[in-house]
């Protein structure tokens, strides 16, 4: 399957920084990327929707201005993390897919964020 | 809203026994289906996806699934587990025309040599 790169694999960062944690598609070309945060045994909660080119699709409830997203082109989405506190600490992991409805995604290895 | 439910948290069973999660989801237009494993230490993998045609699917490594319209599930069936098997699967739907991928909790599967 195709390869999806996440980095980092984990962070550790002061309460009040920033944190941006990068999505790469390493041999496809990305058109849409999926941000998930994923608590402690629990599901993938879905953050948000980017398509190349456009502004994310957030999901209700997570604060856009928090979790600022780019997907800037066919291969990189960041997803960035403002201003942290330790509830923002967490398991993210992001997927990409070629965009057209029902493929399937392909999954980064994740990024523990860890804000103390 | 739309969810997906996967009713078994944790399931222990041993080499050649048969296995069936269940996973249920609420959304009531087109759906593609997918199971994800996740295998420790490793990132999700695909294990099978409905698009349509044959509801009855079969993936990698003698996983199957049925879709079952009427009863809005997708579970997930190996007649005979491996040790090699033990890991936590997660149901996943994709809403037609939103493009967005739907997780449930997600089952342990652990298997007893």
């Amino acid at each position: 399957g195709a390869v999806v790169s996440q980095h980092p694999s984990w962070v550790i960062c002061k309460s009040g920084t920033s944190v941006k944690i990068e999505c790469r598609s390493l041999d496809f070309q990305a058109t849409t990327m999926f941000w998930y945060r994923q608590f402690p045994k629990q599901s993938l909660m879905l953050m948000a929707t980017s398509n190349e080119g456009s502004k994310a699709t957030y999901e209700q409830g997570v604060e856009k201005d928090k979790f600022l997203i780019n997907h800037a082109s066919l291969t990189l989405s960041t997803l960035t993390v403002t201003s942290a506190h330790p509830e923002d600490s967490s398991f993210y992991i992001c997927s990409a897919s070629s965009g057209e409805w029902g493929t399937e995604a392909f999954f980064g290895q994740g990024t523990r964020l860890t804000v103390v | 809203a739309q969810s997906v439910s996967q009713h078994n948290h944790h399931v222990i069973l041993s080499e050649a026994a048969s296995l069936e999660l269940g996973c249920n989801y609420s959304y009531g237009g087109t759906v593609n289906l997918f199971w994800y494993v996740q295998y420790p230490g490793q990132h999700l993998q695909l294990l099978l996806k409905y698009f349509s045609g044959d509801p009855l699917v079969k993936g990698i490594k003698g996983f199957e699934a049925e879709f079952i319209k009427s009863k809005f599930s997708f579970n997930l069936r190996k007649p005979s587990v491996q040790w090699s098997d033990t890991a936590e699967y997660f149901c996943a739907v994709n809403l037609y025309n939103f493009n967005k991928f739907y997780f449930g909790s997600g089952t342990k599967l652990n298997v007893k040599p």
